[in-house]
């Protein structure tokens, strides 16, 4: 049961350029979320995914784009990667939209530092 | 708006110590509210939840009381143990509270 998986782990770019995080669940969620975690600053979502077929921003979206390929794929694309980008991504899913009264179901993360 | 407050940490406890960790929110509505652990190198998983007021979600000696009159949700444990040691967030909605570190020691 490998319930949401991140990919890579690990990745170093340089600024301005490009890349794109991988988030698979198989929980046969309906929504998809991409956050990132600062220190000090919690958890801010960046954009989120209720259902297949749309996506919407959410507190932090510039610099950000996403793409929910199916029921089972949210990525998210760093078009020109910025310093202030460095972060650790987290990728979550939850079985009713919104995560109103259902958890969240996290990966393990992706830190991302930009030099 | 919906925002989620807790106490800054960290906070430094030794074994069999007791733990609180405030939390406080502001929304819209009565949401369900949600305590996660995140253990070093890894996500967060979910630690427990409450979904109405007055409601006490508990999971691994840890407890919270959803409080409507005080928007609170604060976090306890009445003994705790070195594998505690953890981050600890409180969420409601798709907002969470900054985290709280909590180092146990033996």
């Amino acid at each position: 049961n490998a319930g949401v998986t991140q990919t890579p782990k690990f990745q170093v770019l340089k600024t301005g350029q490009s890349m794109t995080l991988q988030c698979a669940q198989d929980m046969n969620h309906n929504s998809m979320y991409w956050y990132r975690q600062d220190p000090g600053m919690g958890l801010r979502l960046i954009y989120y995914s209720a259902s297949e077929g749309t996506t919407d921003k959410g507190e932090v979206p510039n610099g950000y784009n996403v793409s929910r390929l199916n029921k089972r794929e949210f990525s998210l694309r760093l078009e020109s990667a910025a310093p202030s980008q460095t972060s650790v991504y987290f990728c979550a899913s939850s079985a009713l939209g919104q995560g109103y009264n259902s958890p969240l179901h996290f990966g393990n993360g992706t830190r991302l530092t930009v030099t | 708006g919906n925002s989620v407050t807790q106490m800054e940490g960290p906070v430094t406890l030794s074994e069999e110590a007791f733990l609180t960790i405030n939390c406080t929110y502001t929304a819209t509505g009565y949401p369900s509210l949600f305590w996660y652990v995140q253990y070093p190198g890894e996500g967060l998983q979910l630690l427990l939840k409450a979904t109405k007021a007055d409601d006490k979600g508990s999971n691994k000696g840890f407890e919270a009381t959803y409080r409507k009159e005080t928007t609170s949700f604060h976090l306890e444990k009445g003994s705790v143990q070195v594998s505690d040691s953890a981050v600890y967030f409180c969420a409601h909605k798709l907002s969470f509270g900054a985290g709280t570190t909590v180092t146990v020691r033996a």
